[in-house]
């Protein structure tokens, strides 16, 4: 099974409210990845977390906050956010961070079309 | 820095024709290189990928070789098909520190019959 699942598919928000995305992978994987893409742009990583602690943060704000509950349980809790907000956001898997010195392949889900409005 | 340069698209084709999408890359060291695929709704498919120079990466049809004297992974294949119409992302992953995708700027593939 090489699948990362997320949800909700879509998901719109008023500016004033509280909603999480959901990521979940059983492969085993020990990092996760949250990823935010605007149309038409490539994915711009966001968080690193590995054996369930974040490891990076890409100085995202802080109505931005993620949460890593297990090892195949990925979160991210929106709170206040702005229309300029709305993307496609992006979880991977991987193995773990590197092995032998080589970067482990990323996986990736589906996403989450988030609109706020 | 580390960057990744692609071609600009939309590259159209017919069917059954040869595809080349041009990828280079500034980075320090060794990155790694990959080729993401990005099917309409979907999320991102690792097509293939290259971690030391001269390998040659190959899935589904599709090539690219991890030229260090020119800094390039383009990507190639010998016959498109109307379902490869998708985006594909170049993108390295620098040498040490943690595992962060570094990603081109895309090049959307249209292909007709």
């Amino acid at each position: 099974d090489t699948e990362v699942t997320q949800t909700p598919k879509h998901l719109v928000m008023g500016m004033t409210n509280k909603k999480s995305l959901k990521c979940e992978q059983h492969m085993g994987h020990r990092a996760m990845y949250w990823y935010k893409q605007k149309a038409k742009k490539p994915p711009e990583l966001m968080f690193v977390y590995s054996y369930e602690k974040l490891s990076i943060n890409e100085s995202v704000p802080s109505r931005f906050s993620p949460e890593c509950p297990n090892s195949s349980l990925l979160n991210l809790h929106l709170h206040a956010l702005q229309p300029e907000d709305s993307a496609l956001y992006l979880c991977a898997s991987s193995v773990g961070e590197r092995g032998r010195g080589q970067p482990y392949e990323q996986y990736f889900g589906p996403g989450t079309r988030l609109t706020v409005t | 820095g580390n960057s990744v340069t692609q071609m600009e698209g939309p590259v159209t084709l017919s069917e059954e024709a040869f595809l080349t999408i041009n990828c280079t890359y500034t980075a320090t060291g060794y990155p790694s290189l990959f080729w993401y695929v990005q099917y309409p709704g979907e999320g991102l498919q690792l097509l293939l990928k290259a971690t030391k120079a001269d390998d040659k990466g190959s899935n589904k049809g599709f090539e690219a070789t991890y030229r260090k004297e020119t800094t390039s992974f383009h990507l190639e294949k010998g016959s498109v098909q109307v379902s490869d119409s998708a985006v594909y992302f170049c993108a390295l992953s620098p040498s040490g520190g943690y595992n962060k995708l570094i990603f081109g700027a895309g090049t959307r593939l249209a292909v007709h019959p």
